[in-house]
């Protein structure tokens, strides 16, 4: 696609429950993060993937918090068992592939509120 | 551990006056160094990358130093617009990984009329 689509762009949930956050990266992109953000903060690194491999998992939060990409494309984020403090914006972003030097684009992200 | 640190004090300055702001960082020396816009309600946006070997970088109204030894970046926006108005953050490479992207927690730049 032209940019990378979140979706869903607005989720409430009742805590307890489950909930996918689906990643969409721009075509042809091999590189994918996660980034977390919440109110009034910075950008918190959650995981990335290089093609459908995740080597760095070190910013996931908790077991709750798992994220898979299947054909190198698309991917899921998932949160089991909600807990308020997961209330935050979810933002997914891609790059040609996983470099520093490389440009990220981000999605405008999936707004995460647990109550 | 590394820090990367922006002022969290909304930098507030007159239309037409230069903004400057202000990424500081400790304990690892990155190889990349780049600046983003986020807008609220907004996915960040890509401004401008600065290599390590780079002392400045241009792009249009906007400039980017990287000072290596004070573990410092400076970034400019001058002739300063109320549509630049928005929060900025600045990113570099992980410390323990040249893979991913670790960002500043951003200063907001308010530009007035």
């Amino acid at each position: 696609g032209a940019g990378v689509s979140q979706s869903p762009s607005n989720k409430v949930t009742e805590k307890g429950k489950d909930v996918e956050l689906r990643c969409d990266p721009i075509s042809g992109h091999t590189a994918l993060y996660w980034y977390r953000q919440s109110l009034g903060q910075g950008l918190e690194f959650l995981i990335y993937f290089q093609g459908n491999s995740a080597p760095d998992k070190s910013g996931l939060p908790s077991d709750r918090f798992s994220a898979e990409r299947t054909g190198g494309s698309v991917s899921t984020l998932t949160i089991q068992r909600t807990q308020q403090e997961d209330s935050a914006v979810y933002l997914c972003a891609s790059s040609p592939e996983a470099y520093s030097g490389n440009t990220i684009y981000f999605g405008e992200g999936s707004w995460l509120t647990v109550v | 551990s590394q820090k990367i640190e922006q002022n969290s004090e909304a930098l507030n300055i007159q239309e037409g006056k230069t903004a400057t702001l202000t990424c500081n960082y400790t304990n690892y020396s990155p190889a990349y160094l780049q600046w983003y816009r986020q807008d609220p309600g907004r996915g960040p946006v890509f401004l401008l990358l600065i290599r390590e070997n780079e002392k400045e970088k241009r792009k249009e109204r906007l400039k980017v130093t990287f000072d290596t030894t004070l573990k410092q970046s400076l970034f400019h926006i001058t002739a300063s617009q109320p549509a630049d108005s928005a929060t900025y953050l600045c990113a570099l490479d992980g410390m323990d990984s040249s893979y991913k992207l670790i960002f500043g927690s951003g200063t907001r730049l308010l530009v007035r009329p």
